[in-house]
């Protein structure tokens, strides 16, 4: 057990609703980060949350957006959900950005 | 171009041998990690090797890190069925954004 939890582990959704992923990080650690893994292939960087503030950003669209609370849990929201949006999403937690980084059991999204 | 790449992307091997999967990349990097995932899972931390360290040890594994060939590889001894999993370098880059940059993975199969 890492510590870090998601929510929900499975979800279903339609092409073009919205959804919402959680994420509870490892006590004490302040950074959070999400992945994207579609199948057969490794994990995609889509953003990072330092401190409440978005730290980076990799090549994901608009649509995917992010928040970090105070307590540093975070949600990842996808609007306009697409079909190839259907992946298994992994969110991240370390003490800083640079440490080692703990992954929780992720959300697998199926998109119909 | 693609960072962390695996190789081989596929291992099979018999219980109590050695298995062996290398990485290669193509930037500079702060460090090095080595994950295991089963069955689409999340993912395992299992060892972090910085840009400065060369070989570290952690139970039956052993990472080794070479830089002037952007290359490390991954060690398991003594192999178990239970060590039968998908394993993923992953690079970590600052540009702008502290990434984890991940590979296809190595899928390793151990038979008893």
């Amino acid at each position: 057990e890492t510590g870090v939890t998601q929510s929900p582990t499975h979800l279903i959704k339609t092409r073009g609703q919205q959804v919402t992923l959680r994420c509870s990080s490892q006590s004490g650690h302040n950074t959070v980060s999400w992945y994207q893994q579609a199948l057969g292939q490794g994990p995609q960087f889509i953003f990072q949350y330092y401190r409440e503030e978005e730290n980076g950003r990799g090549n994901f669209p608009p649509r995917f957006s992010g928040l970090q609370f105070p307590n540093y849990s975070s949600e990842l929201n996808v609007n306009a959900l697409e079909l190839d949006d259907s992946a298994l999403y992994l969110c991240a937690s370390s003490l800083t950005p640079n440490t080692e980084a703990f992954f929780g059991q992720g959300t697998r999204l199926t998109v119909v | 171009s693609q960072q962390g790449e695996e190789d081989p992307q596929a291992l099979s091997i018999q219980e109590g041998e050695n298995a062996t999967m290398n990485c290669s990349y193509k930037t500079s990097i702060n460090n090095l990690q080595w994950y295991r995932q089963n069955s689409g899972r999340g993912l395992v931390h299992l060892i972090l090797i910085r840009s400065n360290e060369r070989e570290k040890h952690s139970g039956r594994l052993r990472v080794t890190l070479d830089t002037s060939k952007k290359s490390s590889s991954l060690l398991i001894t003594a192999s178990r069925a239970a060590d039968t999993a998908s394993y993923f370098c992953a690079v970590l880059i600052i540009q702008g954004a502290q990434k984890l940059v991940f590979g296809q993975g190595t899928r390793l199969t151990i038979n008893p």
